[in-house]
């Protein structure tokens, strides 16, 4: 059974300009949540869906968003980058909705804003 | 916000030392999970233990859960070099996210 897969692994963007992070979550698995983890401030929610619905949503700014498509993957989206966006993101999913079962995780995007 | 809090940030043992890792959370949970993150990469499910369980066993692990004191802890026996990793505590908010604390960081040398 393959595992959660993101993409692309590591990335290097212009501060002001935008970017598309994609995550594949383990086959059947329902609930996508991404986390933005930097050394500062830990692992910081950012948002979580199922089944196409965002269910609950961190305390970050709206150039922060996401999406889930019908086949479960999930792309989240920054725009204007900031030095301070500067993190790994990553994305865990599930069977059930979050917190209730345990959560697989990818290898995560390595997002490097300049 | 972080919903748990784990103690202490950082640890060092020697190989087959037993290491403890503390996580206190603030509000009422439906099940509290720990993870282990080898440096910079995805994190790893360790275990998970709901709000009616007290004690839970997996392998060299072995976590406890006082609701009453609103903490958790993880015990791994006989630590190894490659047990050297970072540790996080996450708890269910509103059952419908998963929210971590900032981690203990456990070095085991050999």
């Amino acid at each position: 059974k393959a595992g959660v897969t993101q993409t692309p692994r590591y990335l290097i963007k212009t501060r002001g300009q935008q970017v598309t992070l994609s995550c594949s979550p383990i086959s059947g698995h329902r609930s996508v949540s991404w986390y933005q983890q930097t050394p500062g401030q830990g692992l910081q929610f950012l948002f979580e869906y199922f089944s196409e619905t965002q269910r609950n949503k961190g305390n970050f700014p709206g150039r922060f968003s996401g999406r889930q498509f019908s086949n479960s993957r999930s792309e989240m989206n920054v725009s204007t980058l900031e030095l301070g966006d500067s993190a790994l993101y990553l994305c865990a999913s599930s069977l059930g909705q979050g917190g209730y079962t345990e959560a697989f995780f990818g290898q995560g995007t390595r997002l490097t804003v300049v | 916000s972080q919903q748990g809090e784990e103690d202490p940030q950082a640890l060092s043992i020697q190989e087959g030392e037993n290491a403890t890792m503390n996580c206190s959370y603030k509000t009422s949970i439906n099940n509290l999970q720990w993870y282990r993150q080898n440096s910079g990469r995805g994190l790893v499910h360790l275990i998970l233990i709901r709000s009616n369980e007290r004690e839970k066993h997996s392998g060299r692990l072995r976590v406890t859960l006082d609701t009453s004191k609103k903490s958790s802890s993880l015990l791994i026996t006989a630590s190894r070099a490659a047990d050297t990793a970072s540790y996080f505590c996450a708890t269910d908010y509103g059952g419908t996210a998963l929210i971590f604390g900032k981690g203990t960081t456990l070095s085991v040398s050999s």
